[in-house]
């Protein structure tokens, strides 16, 4: 069984920049959750896909957007960046959409760094 | 909007119980509480959930009162590798759905 992984695992970019990260689920989940994570922070919700459609969003801006794939892979891109957009960027996968039922898996994380 | 609350830090000794507490006192009657801990730079990691029995799995255990407004969260034989920010976390309702609400979670620190 394979877990959750995460594409790439340091990113630097500049502002006003784009930027793409990537992540494969647990092998049989369905729905993929995104999180930022400001240093020294607990993990904020971004959004939630279940099944390739968007199932929940947390408060973030439109330029913070994402696809879920057939394969239940996700992407989570970011327009626009700002400096304040650096931080640890987490991926979790879970079996169903509520996380009241369902344990969430979570990435190694992808470190983004806007300068 | 979280909707628990949590220590920032507590120390236990190496081989000494660690007891984590927790207060979720708005919980609704249907809604599991889960555990996850983060060691420095990685994801979160579960630990445990429950609803209102008690709970024990290989890595800890989870007491909730009986009026489900407050839990602890327990590592029998703390090591040094236990040393982690826990995070107690009930789901919050969402447009369309749900979602995870992480706190600033209790900062543990296992001494030798």
């Amino acid at each position: 069984e394979t877990g959750v992984t995460q594409s790439p695992t340091h990113l630097i970019k500049t502002r006003g920049q784009q930027v793409t990260l990537r992540c494969s689920s647990q092998s049989g989940h369905n729905t993929v959750s995104w999180y930022q994570q400001a240093l020294g922070q607990g993990p904020q919700f971004i959004f939630q896909y279940y099944r390739e459609e968007e199932n929940g969003r947390g408060n973030f801006p439109p330029r913070f957007s994402g696809l879920q794939f057939p394969n239940y892979s996700s992407e989570l891109n970011v327009n626009a960046l700002e400096l304040d957009d650096s931080a640890l960027y987490l991926c979790a996968s879970s079996l169903g959409a509520d996380p009241n039922y369902n344990e969430q898996f979570f990435g190694p994380g992808t470190r983004l760094t806007v300068l | 909007d979280a909707k628990t609350t949590q220590p920032p830090s507590m120390d236990c000794a190496e081989g000494r119980a660690a007891n984590l507490p927790c207060n979720h006192s708005t919980i609704s009657g249907n809604e599991y509480v889960y555990w996850y801990r983060q060691i420095h730079s990685q994801g979160p990691q579960y630990i445990i959930h429950g609803l209102k029995n008690n709970e024990t799995n290989e890595m800890a255990s989870l007491i909730i009162t009986e009026d489900r407004k407050s839990s602890t969260l327990i590592l029998p034989h703390a090591t040094l590798r236990d040393t982690a920010v826990y995070y107690c976390i009930v789901r919050v309702a969402n447009t369309g759905g749900f979602k995870t609400i992480f706190g600033a979670g209790t900062r543990l620190f296992v001494k030798a």
